[in-house]
């Protein structure tokens, strides 16, 4: 089966350092993506983990805990359009090859 | 084309109709990808292909739903018999590979909002 947890809302202030955590369990495991989605458009590709570790880029970066079914998304010097809704979608690697999404966490960037 | 295209961008209907979503991926994607988006939820997945083939449709709830991808390039999500509870945002997605591990990047369209009265 698939189980993805992040948390429903966070809140940060411009300028701060927020971590969007995301555990996971699903049937096999071929990497897990992290994708940003603002209000009214579609989700857009924000980083990739298939190896543990930190992933940099930029502003974010996002970090893999395989054994612990663990992801975490960092966002640095937040600004207010980061406000959106992140979604962590691990990718399954049971016969096929589906991406499952998380609910999203909702960010708000408040000035 | 450059990006992924999906018509319409808003389908309004009346319980019971039949409704067809389009989808057209970026040039030479193999797989798509329908996925599902409810207020506040994240993208629930339906069905994916690579190529022609339906490679996974464990996500269709049930056989009122029914996609195609004939030539391996456009898709269509057909839905019969709507019911309220069909409305949503429906979000195509074609991919990309990424790196050496064979994992694809999902490039989404702008999505189609059905809206079932």
């Amino acid at each position: 089966g698939q189980n993805i947890d992040q948390p429903t809302e966070m809140t940060a202030t411009e300028g701060a350092i927020v971590q969007i955590n995301c555990t996971y369990q699903t049937s096999g495991f071929n990497g897990l993506f992290w994708y940003q989605q603002h209000a009214g458009e579609a989700p857009t590709f924000l980083s990739y983990n298939v190896l543990d570790g930190l992933e940099e880029k930029g502003r974010f970066s996002s970090f893999l805990s395989r054994s612990k079914g663990y992801s975490y998304l960092l966002l640095k010097e937040l600004q207010m359009k980061d406000s959106a809704s992140y979604l962590c979608a691990p990718r399954e690697a049971s016969g096929t090859y589906k991406y499952i999404f998380g609910t999203g966490t909702r960010l708000k960037v408040l000035a | 084309g450059a990006g992924v295209s999906q018509t319409p961008s808003n389908k309004v209907t009346e319980k019971g109709k039949y409704v067809e979503l389009r989808c057209d991926p970026i040039s030479g994607h193999t797989a798509l990808y329908w996925y599902r988006q409810s207020l506040g939820q994240g993208p629930e997945f339906l069905i994916y292909f690579q190529g022609t083939g339906a490679a996974d449709d464990s996500g269709l709830p049930n056989d009122r739903f029914f996609a195609v991808r004939p030539e391996g390039s456009v898709s269509t999500l057909k839905i019969q018999r709507t019911e309220r509870g069909d409305s949503a945002v429906y979000l195509c997605a074609s991919s990309s590979p990424i790196g050496r591990s064979g994992a694809n990047v999902l490039t989404f369209g702008a999505g189609s909002r059905l809206t079932v009265l």
